[in-house]
């Protein structure tokens, strides 16, 4: 079954602070990956997405890498601010799905003054 | 330019009532989706349209029904309210952003069934 994990399940950090959120996937044949923010009460925004030929592409102070060999993906915030806390979730796509999405249970990020 | 709008923000059903869910795009996207949302879950797509007129099953598409009405507005229909349908229901809408589909997601929808 195509899944895709992440860790930590939630996390807190001091506002400043840098953090880094894990994804692993097993969904095959793999076509991109995603990472979404969502805030409490909204719906997901997207932050990146990278094909399989990506290693690396950042948003602002949000940086995404990609190693498609291991099937591992991170989210990297820079220098953190109260308004990023959010759920972020890792999303993968199918090679052919017809646009069907596989989604992690997300990283709860709490920062904290 | 309002994004992905949906209607209502927030419902409280019987077992056995019926209900629409409404969603609206204006950024002129073919393809539209219907997602649920569950605690410790991820989200899960009930039922797709690539484009207008057409419908497609997704992973957990039993107890609802969907009408593409036109290339705006995408509906998701309970016919018979389960307790197990208790949730938070997104919709979407996609575009092809450098060849891959990026998906604009609405506020959601959270529906309570008791």
């Amino acid at each position: 079954k195509n899944q895709v994990e992440q860790s930590p399940q939630s996390l807190i950090i001091l506002e400043g602070k840098n953090c880094t959120l894990q994804c692993n996937y097993t969904v095959s044949p793999f076509s991109n990956l995603r990472w979404y923010k969502q805030d409490t009460g909204r719906g997901p925004v997207s932050l990146t997405i990278m094909t399989f030929s990506e290693n690396t592409k950042s948003n602002g102070r949000y940086t995404a890498t990609l190693d498609a060999d291991t099937k591992q993906s991170s989210l990297h915030i820079t220098a953190s601010q109260l308004s990023d806390s959010a759920s972020y979730i890792c999303v993968v796509s199918l090679t052919g799905g017809g646009n069907k999405l596989t989604f992690g249970t997300g990283t709860q990020l709490k920062v904290e003054l | 330019n309002a994004g992905v709008t949906q209607t209502p923000k927030f419902q409280v059903l019987k077992t056995g009532q019926s209900m629409t869910l409404q969603c609206a795009q204006d950024m002129n996207h073919n393809s539209m989706y219907w997602y649920r949302q569950d605690p410790g879950m991820g989200l899960r797509l009930i039922y797709y349209s690539a484009s207008e007129g057409t419908t497609d099953k997704g992973e957990v598409p039993n107890g609802y029904n969907v009408s593409r009405l036109n290339k705006r507005e995408f509906s998701l229909r309970l016919e018979s309210a389960a307790p197990s349908q208790t949730s938070v229901y997104f919709c979407a809408s996609g575009s092809l952003a450098g060849g891959q589909d990026e998906q604009f997601f609405g506020p959601g929808t959270r529906l309570t069934v008791l």
